[in-house]
């Protein structure tokens, strides 16, 4: 069952702009990861937030998650064309090996020059 | 050097035949994953194993039978294909100790016709 609802589906901006995505889900989590698809290509792995941490940066991305809310949004500041991609959530119920990733729908973002 | 990779890319085949993908990981990770990514984007884990031990089933048809003959590689057989079997499938792999992402494929689109 789909658990990552990812808003909105589709985001489109100006190259130096912002991109925020948003993720909400259903259950009591381990960790939330956010994934990029570049077209026809595998997923990236992006960033990692434990669920007892409230906010993470690792270069022009900030990740933050209320597991109050049972949610979570990525902000990439400056944008620019290469960010074009599907950005997708993923929590993770599990721990060790029986870590298991579940997927939202992902989101569509486009930069535009 | 490749990080995960999956052979082949693309697979035509008819329905009824049946089919392996393979994958191999260059990381030394302990875990490995099968997913399927359908026409929508949707990503679903398949399969996860730990050290060459089955870890995750997930409600797949058995005509779908992973084998991982050692912690390197996972491969993927198909027994008698259907139409919707068609798909995107993506092999990946993570150290479970490390808890830090898991590391994709670049994927293998089959279309069954």
């Amino acid at each position: 069952s789909q658990q990552g609802e990812e808003d909105p589906q589709a985001l489109s901006i100006q190259e130096g702009e912002n991109a925020t995505m948003n993720c909400s889900y259903k259950t009591s989590i381990n960790n939330l990861q956010w994934y990029r698809q570049n077209s026809g290509r595998g997923l990236v792995h992006l960033i990692l937030i434990r669920s007892n941490e409230r906010e993470k940066h690792s270069g022009r991305l900030r990740v933050t998650l209320d597991t109050s809310k049972k949610s979570s949004s990525l902000l990439i500041t400056a944008s620019r064309a290469a960010d074009t991609a599907s950005y997708f959530c993923a929590t993770d119920e599990g721990t060790g090996a029986n870590s298991k990733l579940t997927f939202g729908k992902g989101i569509t973002l486009s930069v535009r020059p | 050097d490749t990080a995960v990779s999956q052979t082949p890319k693309y697979l035509v085949t008819q329905m009824g035949n049946d089919k392996s993908i393979k994958c191999e990981q260059n990381l030394g990770h302990d875990t490995m994953y099968w997913y399927k990514q359908d026409s929508k984007k949707f990503l679903k884990i398949m399969f996860s194993y730990n050290n060459k031990e089955l870890i995750i089933n997930e409600t797949v048809p058995n005509r779908f039978s992973p084998k991982s003959p050692d912690k390197a590689h996972l491969n993927l057989h198909i027994n008698s294909l259907e139409l919707g079997d068609s798909a995107v499938y993506f092999c990946a792999s993570s150290q479970v100790v490390k808890a830090g992402g898991q590391f994709f494929g670049p994927g293998t689109r089959l279309t069954v016709l």
